[in-house]
């Protein structure tokens, strides 16, 4: 019963492909958050949804996007692959909008493009 | 804007002995501060956040960190470090409410704990 789970867990492509990664919580959580770690373990907000409403985009290209079929999901959608997209993505949920709610993260999906 | 800084890429300590992992932090408005720990191939882990109240926060497997709000410091500790503490920890901070459109977790770099027995 993962709280956060996140599919694929790995996830090797070649540049140009479009893929996606997919994110459901069973938390029962209005917010869920699209993070980026790089090969430096540096963490960063990509989205954030708050009940499949888009409260938070960052700068990311456009290729990158987020999809909230209903508050428990939130996937990622990335078009044209490029080698700089390599990283571990990270799905996380918290409760409503309170800045002071900690957040729930996935195991995480490490993206390899060759 | 919200920022964290964790100084340490690094933090050795030995078995037993305590550990500190630092974290300095800024925000516009009143902070709100977490720490998590990531251990390998795996996702992050809330370990404590402070809100308000006392400055001394006590979280998961004994770890507390201390607010300090003249420093704009919030230091993770533990008194007596185990073998298997060893994993990276993140700082994290979101902005009060009255700082609009941030509402994620803004990170730090991270510090690699490395206990040895």
């Amino acid at each position: 019963d993962t709280a956060v789970s996140q599919t694929p867990k790995y996830l090797v492509t070649q540049m140009g492909n479009d893929k996606s990664i997919k994110c459901e919580q069973n938390l029962g959580h209005d917010t869920m958050y699209w993070y980026k770690q790089d090969s430096k373990k540096f963490l960063k907000i990509m989205f954030s949804y708050n009940n499949k409403e888009l409260i938070i985009n960052e700068t990311v290209p456009n290729r990158f996007s987020p999809k909230s079929p209903d508050k428990a999901h939130l996937n990622l959608h990335i078009n044209s692959l490029e080698l700089g997209d390599s990283a571990v993505y990270f799905c996380a949920s918290s409760r409503g909008r309170e800045v002071f709610t900690e957040a729930f993260f996935g195991q995480g999906t490490r993206l390899t493009v060759v | 804007a919200q920022s964290v800084a964790q100084p340490e890429d690094q933090v050795n300590v030995a078995e037993g002995n305590p550990l500190t992992v630092k974290c300095t932090y800024s925000v516009s408005g009143n902070p709100y501060l977490f720490w998590y720990v990531q251990y390998p191939n795996r996702g992050l882990q809330f370990l404590l956040k402070y809100i308000t109240g006392d400055n001394l926060v006590k979280g998961s497997y004994g770890f507390e960190a201390e607010f300090n709000k003249s420093q704009t410091s919030f230091h993770l500790k533990k008194p007596s470090a185990l073998v298997s503490d060893s994993a990276l920890y993140f700082c994290a901070v979101r902005a009060s409410p009255g700082d609009t459109g941030r509402r994620a977790l803004t990170f730090g770099s991270g510090t690699r704990l490395q206990v040895q027995p």
